[in-house]
């Protein structure tokens, strides 16, 4: 149980085009949902939480007009890179929970984004 | 969130105990302790987690200090399948954001 799905794991797109990541709670409602950044050989920061239904609250340092979340239903939330650029290439990962349940955080398997 | 510290990497033998430790000496009272596992290229695996009882389930346990400041992950026998980033993480159950550290790096050699 507490599957989370991720897709797509992996996207290589142009400089200037804008990229939607879709992230799934497959067997449980996600009231909550979270977004992480991976740089190579770096821990994962977190960029933002979403709970369902409400604006996203991002980390300090997160552009939130760059990274735009929605999190419409309990199973689904979306993160999109707009204008992304080569910085913006990165290991992308979201986590989703159920607080209603004391639930912890599961995580997907991430996506993989280059930007040229 | 109280900040955590742990070593930057272990080795263990194939079959023995893995003991993972973490100092979390400014946690406070409503913080838990959550254990997760990292395997290259993929999402963190959820591993165990606990308030100031020690727990155990299928993969380990997680062993607190009386006065909560440290805690130990106890893989009981290891596998080469176990190796991996090893994040140990304080934070309260509500909001739940997890600000991870840099965790440790356990190889378990054949």
């Amino acid at each position: 149980g507490a599957v989370v799905s991720q897709h797509p794991s992996w996207v290589i797109c142009k400089s200037g085009t804008s990229v939607k990541i879709e992230c799934r709670s497959l067997d449980f409602q996600a009231t909550t949902m979270f977004w992480y950044r991976q740089f190579p050989k770096q821990s994962l920061m977190l960029m933002a939480t979403s709970n369902e239904g409400s604006k996203a609250t991002y980390e300090q340092g997160v552009e939130k007009d760059k990274f735009l979340i929605n999190h419409a239903s309990l199973t689904l939330s979306t993160l999109t890179v707009t204008s992304a650029h080569p910085e913006d290439s990165s290991f992308y990962i979201c986590s989703a929970r159920d607080t209603r349940y004391n639930q912890p955080q599961h995580f997907g398997d991430g996506t993989r984004l280059s930007i040229l | 969130d109280a900040k955590t510290t742990q070593p930057t990497s272990m080795d263990c033998a194939e079959g023995r105990a893995a003991n993972l430790p973490c100092n979390h000496s400014t946690i406070s009272g409503n913080e838990y302790v959550y254990w997760y596992r990292q395997i290259h290229s993929q999402g963190p695996q959820y591993i165990i987690h606990g308030l100031k009882n020690n727990e155990t389930n299928e993969m380990a346990s997680l062993i607190i200090t009386e006065d909560r400041k440290s805690s130990t992950l106890i893989l009981p026998h290891a596998t080469l399948r176990d190796t991996a980033v090893y994040y140990c993480i304080a934070t309260r159950n509500t909001g739940n954001q997890f600000y991870f550290g840099t965790g440790t790096s356990l190889t378990v050699i054949p």
